[in-house]
């Protein structure tokens, strides 16, 4: 069976540290991976999304960054932190179009 | 490109009453619509889905209807208990990509 596994489960940061939030996928090949954050009672907004190695979409311009370095493993980045980065993020797998999605159980990252 | 409109974005009901929620969509192509379940401060999960070659499906105590000519989609719970206050999501596809509703916060009353 498929599992994803996402971490750390919660981190805390000073404004201006370095970020990088890893997932990686177990039991499947090729699966589209997606970076998602939610802010405190929000919806969920898409950050990135990867179709394969090295793939990488951005939807929304701002400081963070992805990478897809093997097939099954998608890290979200920051070289800065802002407080505005504070937030639950979520990483999420799908075997493709269309299908559900899986999501990681988040990280909830507080920037101070 | 997609567009995904949920209704309402609260709902409280009396347990043992139903509850519905309403999405509709924007783009005629879409064709795979699942919903999510998130309880406070966990991942969301899906809960139910439905293809557009169906317009109704059943799972126990919730179910999904979909009209493609009205492009909406609703979902249904029966027989409400405390353990299904949460946030519900829908979403519509665009290719590979889920499209999401804003989210329905749905409280069960004692």
């Amino acid at each position: 069976s498929q599992t994803i596994h996402q971490w750390p489960a919660t981190l805390v940061q000073p404004v201006g540290s370095p970020l990088s939030l890893e997932c990686t996928v177990e039991g499947t090949s090729n699966p589209n991976l997606y970076w998602y954050r939610q802010a405190a009672g929000r919806g969920l907004q898409l950050l990135f999304y990867s179709v394969g190695i090295g793939q990488i979409s951005s939807e929304v311009p701002q400081n963070l960054s992805a990478s897809r370095p093997q097939d099954r493993q998608f890290i979200l980045s920051s070289k800065k932190l802002l407080l505005s980065d504070s937030g639950f993020y979520l990483c999420a797998w799908s075997r493709g179009d269309p299908y559900g999605y899986t999501f990681g159980s988040g990280t909830r990252l507080t920037v101070v | 490109g997609e567009n995904v409109e949920q209704h309402p974005s609260t709902l409280s009901v009396q347990e043992g009453d139903s509850a519905v929620i309403k999405c509709t969509y924007s783009d005629s192509a879409s064709n795979y619509f699942p919903w999510y379940k998130q309880e406070l401060g966990k991942r969301p999960q899906l809960i139910i889905d439905i293809r557009s070659n169906v317009g109704e499906k059943k799972d126990q105590r919730i179910a999904v209807t979909l009209n493609k000519t009205a492009k909406h989609f609703s979902l249904h719970i029966t027989e409400t208990q405390p353990e299904d206050s949460a946030v519900y999501f829908c979403a519509a596809s665009k290719g590979h990509q889920l499209i999401w509703g804003a989210g329905t916060k749905l409280i069960i009353k004692p």
